[in-house]
């Protein structure tokens, strides 16, 4: 297992279309998450699953992006109706709970988006 | 709501010097605080973390020190090297063991040969 991967690793869209992301977690991860990125700010929180369960949303996040983890193995993220403030890189992360239960988040590279 | 607040947002300095990133958080039932290195162009990667039933912790030339009580954390670097130059991000874990992580916004070090 080489890691988080996710694809497409980059993504132009004009303005109104929908797009989708995917993120291959490390295999044996069963808690996923997805977050956003732009240009000198940090990860910003987006939503979190445990195996298949959507546990927590952003309060943030508009009704236009929903994710999902159908098998609890891989997620899709889908953007409906893209704006240009959508232009950001959407990191996936993955972790394991463990023994201490210190969830270290793996990052994948990222998904960058630029909506024109 | 949940927030972490970062400082400074760049810093520079010179090689061998010690670098201190400074991080506040606003829920006392926070657990869990790690630091995370972005090179440009990369991944975010854990270098250091700290559990909230600990003071300090040490890692060769990174060590990061956590103060419940003002609700703050810090990372200190000594010793930086031109390879140390990337951005910085300080994180906390809210809503229990099963939370997700808040990250601050950031810090630019730059390590000047």
């Amino acid at each position: 297992d080489t890691g988080v991967s996710q694809d497409p690793r980059h993504k132009i869209t004009k303005r109104g279309q929908n797009v989708t992301f995917r993120c291959d977690p490390i295999s044996e991860h069963n808690r996923l998450y997805w977050y956003r990125q732009t240009l000198g700010q940090g990860p910003e929180f987006l939503t979190y699953f445990q195996n298949e369960a959507q546990l927590e949303k952003s309060r943030l996040l508009s009704d236009r992006f929903s994710a999902e983890r159908p098998k609890g193995s891989f997620s899709t993220l889908e953007i409906q109706r893209t704006e240009q403030g959508d232009s950001a890189m959407y990191l996936c992360a993955s972790s394991s709970p463990g023994g201490m239960d210190t969830g270290e988040l793996f990052f994948g590279e990222g998904s960058r988006l630029t909506v024109l | 709501g949940e927030n972490v607040e970062q400082h400074p947002s760049t810093l520079s300095v010179q090689e061998g010097d010690s670098a201190v990133i400074k991080c506040t958080y606003s829920d006392s039932a926070s657990n869990y605080f790690p630091w995370y290195k972005q090179e440009l162009g990369k991944r975010p990667q854990l270098i250091i973390d700290i559990r909230s039933n600990v003071g300090e912790k040490k890692d060769q030339r990174i060590a990061v020190t956590l103060n419940k009580t003002a609700k703050h954390f810090s990372l200190h670097i000594t010793e930086t090297q031109p390879e140390d130059s990337a951005v910085y991000f300080c994180a906390a874990r809210y809503g229990g063991s099963q939370g997700n992580l808040i990250f601050g916004k950031g810090t630019k070090l730059s390590v000047k040969p």
